[in-house]
């Protein structure tokens, strides 16, 4: 069936490097994406987001690409901290009907070697 | 700004209780959602509102959940009666347009 899934349930990265995070999504009709970031105990906090006419998008040490040919979305934080340690979600809006419904995958934990 | 606001942060009770959870939506936000969290199945939405009216509760699992909305301001999920398989951490979430923001959750452990 149409789901939201990760390639990588676990990433471990040293501080200071690179991480990409991944994120697989089926239903191609899907026009807007959006990660997000959860830390232990609390719920999830928007990070960046991007619609399907966009390849990419950044922000502050985070760029998001959006590959619509393979339906691929990552999540790219640059000069990873140790702040950066949760665990991240890709979620998707597949209504085009104007309901603001996301589809959530199952998450990435990130963790970060000091 | 305040955001999401959610009560209890914790939750306690024993099998067969009621539970009764709480959210206060940020102000102007007219879309409300519900999630409950697991470990085995991650983020499930349970229901969703639009201008106070519930629009998608597919994903309630069972007549014992329901939920309500009486104004722009304030919203409940109500567990009757518990079990222990309800135990997990609600969220409340709230959005004016496609993106939700999050409250900080109830955490509830039935017994």
């Amino acid at each position: 069936g149409e789901s939201v899934g990760l390639h990588l349930p676990t990433l471990s990265v040293q501080e200071g490097d690179n991480s990409i995070i991944n994120c697989a999504y089926s239903n191609s009709a899907s026009d807007y994406f959006i990660w997000y970031k959860q830390e232990s105990g609390k719920g999830p906090q928007f990070i960046i987001d991007i619609r399907s006419n966009m390849d990419k998008r950044q922000g502050q040490r985070v760029t998001v690409l959006l590959n619509k040919t393979v339906k691929h979305l990552s999540l790219q934080i640059a000069a990873t901290q140790p702040g950066d340690s949760a665990v991240y979600f890709c979620a998707e809006n597949r209504d085009q009907t104007g309901a603001n419904n996301l589809f959530f995958g199952t998450g990435t934990r990130l963790t970060v070697i000091p | 700004d305040a955001g999401v606001i959610q009560s209890p942060r914790h939750e306690v009770t024993e099998m067969g209780q009621e539970v009764t959870l709480r959210c206060k939506p940020i102000s102007g936000h007219n879309s409300l959602f519900w999630y409950r969290q697991t470990m085995m199945r991650g983020l499930e939405l349970l229901i969703y509102f639009n201008n106070n009216v519930p629009i998608d509760d597919s994903g309630m699992p069972e007549d014992r959940f329901s939920a309500k909305m009486p104004n722009a301001s304030f919203s409940t999920l109500k567990i009757q009666p518990s079990e222990p398989r309800d135990s997990a951490v609600y969220f409340c979430a709230s959005s004016s347009s496609e993106t939700q923001y999050f409250g900080p959750g109830t955490r509830l452990l039935v017994l």
